[in-house]
């Protein structure tokens, strides 16, 4: 069955630290990848996606990601963070063209000023 | 465009009633998917609806069912509610025109609690 694994529960930064939050997902066959971010208060949002083509992308507030596909991995990146940035992160996967999307447990990213 | 509206945002209820939540898709969507999210569990996959049909389904028991209607309107319904059903349940809807890596638009969620 698929499965995704997200490595960190909570994660504590300082503003302007680098942060980087682990995906691993469990499924043959072609996958997109997600990560949707839900700050305090606030609906599930799309933070980026990879579907096809170049493994590194890129999305909003300055996030991005790299597919590793030899690793089953889905990292999320942000060379540094914000304030603005607390929230919690769930990295999800589906096949092409189901819309089942398995997340993963989330991570609670804390950014202390 | 709107975005993915949910009634009601809060609903307490008691062990044994049913319950019915409601999503308005984004103008123009055509799929409508259903998760629960709870503390324990974490985000899973209820069902989807796609031109009034259930296209895909989770592993939740029978109790747990849905519909959608003409207008890509959906309804799920939870009957002989249990205090485990306790949850945030989120609609998402996708244009589902077949195209590759389909986004997922989520709403703002109902919040049941079951007494």
């Amino acid at each position: 069955a698929q499965s995704v694994s997200q490595h960190n529960h909570h994660v504590i930064l300082s503003e302007a630290a680098s942060l980087e939050l682990g995906c691993n997902y469990s499924y043959g066959g072609t996958v997109n990848l997600f990560w949707y971010v839900q700050y305090p208060g606030q609906h599930l949002q799309l933070l980026l996606k990879y579907f096809s083509g170049d493994p590194l992308v890129k999305g909003i507030k300055g996030f991005e990601a790299e597919f590793i596909k030899s690793k089953f991995s889905f990292n999320l990146r942000k060379p540094s963070v914000q304030w603005s940035d607390t929230a919690e992160y769930f990295c999800a996967v589906t096949n092409t063209g189901f819309q089942k999307l398995v997340f993963g447990t989330g991570t609670r990213l804390l950014v202390s000023p | 465009k709107a975005g993915v509206t949910q009634t009601p945002r809060y609903l307490i209820k008691t062990r044994g009633q049913q319950v019915t939540l409601s999503c308005s898709p984004i103008s123009g969507h055509r799929s409508v998917s259903w998760y629960q999210q709870t503390p324990g569990q974490g985000l899973q996959f209820l069902f989807e609806y796609f031109s009034e049909t259930q296209r895909n389904k989770g592993n939740f028991p029978g109790r747990f069912s849905g519909r959608q209607f003409s207008n890509s309107r959906s309804e799920m319904n939870v009957s002989t509610l249990e205090l485990g059903d306790s949850a945030l349940y989120l609609c998402a809807s996708s244009e589902a025109s077949g195209t590759v890596g389909e986004t997922q638009y989520f709403g703002p969620g109902t919040r049941l609690l079951v007494l």
